[in-house]
C-alpha cells in the first residue's frame, strides 16, 4: 500500500455529465501529479502541483478539465461535459521534498471512468 | 519533449527463466530512469530506479542497466516467478520543466507472463 488514496475507484457516467475525482497524497508530500492511462498504454501526464500551486499543465488537459489543490493537501480533478473519449484510468501520484531529486512518485490505485 | 519507446509489448517466459525489457529515450538531459510494475486493478508500483551517474543497479532478482551514450536502459528479471506476471513500464523525466516538477514520460508497457 503506497498510501496515495483515490476516490471513487470506479465512476460510470453519461456523456455530458460532470464528474469529480479526489486524491489524497501521502502525508507531507508536497508534490501531487495527475496522469491519465488508457487501455494498453502507459500513464500520460496531465498536471502537477507543488503545495497549492499548479505549476504545469499538459496540452491533454482541455478546457473541460480543471484540477485544484486548495490547501496543499488533497486534490480534485473535475471533468465537465464528459465525452466518451474521456473514458480512462485517472491516476494520482505524490512525491516528497526529500525525494525530489530522485523523483520517486508513488501512485494511487486510480479512478476508472467510463463514459456511456 | 521526451519520447520513450519500450519493447517488447508482450513477453512470455517459463518460470525460472530470465526476462529482459528494453527502453530507449530521446532527451539526453534525462537523468533518472524508474521502472514500474502494474498489476490488474492497481496503480503502478516502483520496483527499481537508476540515476544517470550509474551504469547498473541490482536489487535481488531485479536489475536495471543504463547506456547513456546509446540512450537506452533495460530491466532484467532473473529466476522469474508467477507473481512477476504483470505489466511493466519504463519512464524518464523530460527537461524543460517548470519549477523542476519532474513529470514522467512513460513507455507503452510490456505485458509479462510467467508460465508454470
Amino acid at each position: 500500500d503506497t498510501g496515495v488514496s483515490q476516490d471513487p475507484r470506479h465512476k460510470i457516467t453519461k456523456r455530458g455529465q460532470n464528474v469529480t475525482f479526489r486524491c489524497d497524497p501521502i502525508s507531507e508530500h508536497n508534490r501531487l501529479y495527475w496522469y491519465r492511462q488508457t487501455l494498453g498504454q502507459g500513464p500520460e501526464f496531465l498536471t502537477y502541483f507543488q503545495n497549492e500551486a499548479q505549476l504545469e499543465k499538459s496540452r491533454l488537459l482541455s478546457d473541460r478539465f480543471s484540477a485544484e489543490r486548495p490547501k496543499g493537501s488533497f486534490s480534485t480533478l473535475e471533468i465537465q461535459r464528459t465525452e466518451q473519449g474521456d473514458s480512462a484510468m485517472y491516476l494520482c501520484a505524490s512525491s516528497s521534498p526529500g525525494q525530489v531529486a530522485k523523483n520517486i512518485q508513488y501512485f494511487g490505485a486510480g479512478t476508472r471512468l467510463s463514459v456511456l | 519533449g521526451e519520447n520513450v519507446e519500450q519493447h517488447p509489448s508482450t513477453l512470455s517466459v517459463q518460470e525460472g527463466d530470465s526476462a529482459v525489457i528494453k527502453c530507449t529515450y530521446s532527451d539526453s538531459a534525462s537523468n533518472y530512469f524508474p521502472w514500474y510494475k502494474q498489476e490488474l486493478g492497481k496503480g503502478p508500483q516502483l520496483i527499481i530506479d537508476i540515476r544517470s551517474n550509474v551504469g547498473e543497479k541490482k536489487d535481488q532478482r531485479i536489475a536495471v542497466t543504463l547506456n547513456k551514450t546509446a540512450k537506452h536502459f533495460s530491466l532484467h528479471i532473473t529466476e522469474t516467478q508467477p507473481e512477476d506476471s504483470a505489466v511493466y513500464f519504463c519512464a524518464a523525466p523530460p527537461r524543460g520543466l517548470t519549477g523542476g516538477g519532474n513529470k514522467l514520460t512513460f513507455g507503452t508497457g510490456t505485458q509479462l507472463k510467467v508460465e508454470l
